[in-house]
């Protein structure tokens, strides 16, 4: 139990165009996902906090109107990159927590979407 | 500020026992996690533990000292699969993951 899947694996795409990242929980119920980024070589940096039925929590340093974040079921958020250049090619990895597990705190993770901007 | 610190690069030998060692200080602690990252793939879960002392899990142990802000995950009977980045993740009051760089650990033969 508990997985979470990402679609697309990896995507190529063209310096300010946008693209959209899902993140679903396949057998679990998530309010609460959570979006990262990761560059090569280093460790996971938290973009968004992402609500069910609410706005997204972004932390310092992302932009909103950039990564738009819709959560919009209790298993499914997307991040859609907008206008995409080629800094934002990065490793982007969603993860959710359990509804039925609160008193657990632990996140399962999605297998990533490797984003390549040219 | 928050912090986690656990060592960039490890060495140990195929058989043998080695310990990646972390430190922490956040805004509160909601316990302390240990995930394994393969290159190129996403985190996956080893360990939690919330409350001081060992957690044993087959050839992987996580021990915890709340007082001293330090953890460790401990992997016996190293397999060269084990090779990997080992994160420690402390998630803190407001109940997010506050990461470290990662340890990424090399097995020889």
């Amino acid at each position: 139990g508990a997985v979470v899947s990402q679609h697309p694996s990896w995507v190529i795409c063209k310096s300010g165009t946008s693209v959209k990242i899902e993140c679903r929980s396949l057998d679990f119920q998530a309010t609460t996902m959570f979006w990262y980024r990761q560059f090569p070589k280093q460790s996971l940096m938290l973009m968004a906090t992402s609500n069910e039925g609410s706005k997204a929590t972004y932390e310092q340093g992302v932009e909103k109107d950039k990564f738009l974040i819709n959560h919009a079921s209790l298993t499914l958020s997307t991040l859609t990159v907008t206008s995409a250049h080629p800094e934002d090619s990065s490793f982007y990895i969603c993860s959710a927590r359990d509804n039925g597990r609160e008193s657990y705190n632990e996140q399962f993770f999605g297998p990533g979407t490797r984003l390549t901007v040219l | 500020g928050q912090n986690i610190d656990q060592p960039t690069e490890m060495t140990a030998t195929e058989g043998a026992i080695v310990q990646i060692n972390c430190t922490y200080q956040t805004s509160g602690f909601n316990g302390l996690f240990w995930y394994q990252q393969h290159a190129g793939e996403a985190p996956t879960f080893l360990s939690y533990n919330v409350l001081d002392g060992l957690e044993e899990k087959g050839r992987f142990s996580s021990f915890l000292s709340r007082s001293k802000g330090y953890s460790y995950l401990l992997l016996k009977e190293l397999q060269m699969k084990d090779s990997a980045s080992y994160l420690c993740a402390v998630m803190d009051s407001n109940y997010q993951l506050i990461w470290g760089a990662g340890t990424k650990l090399i097995i020889k033969p």
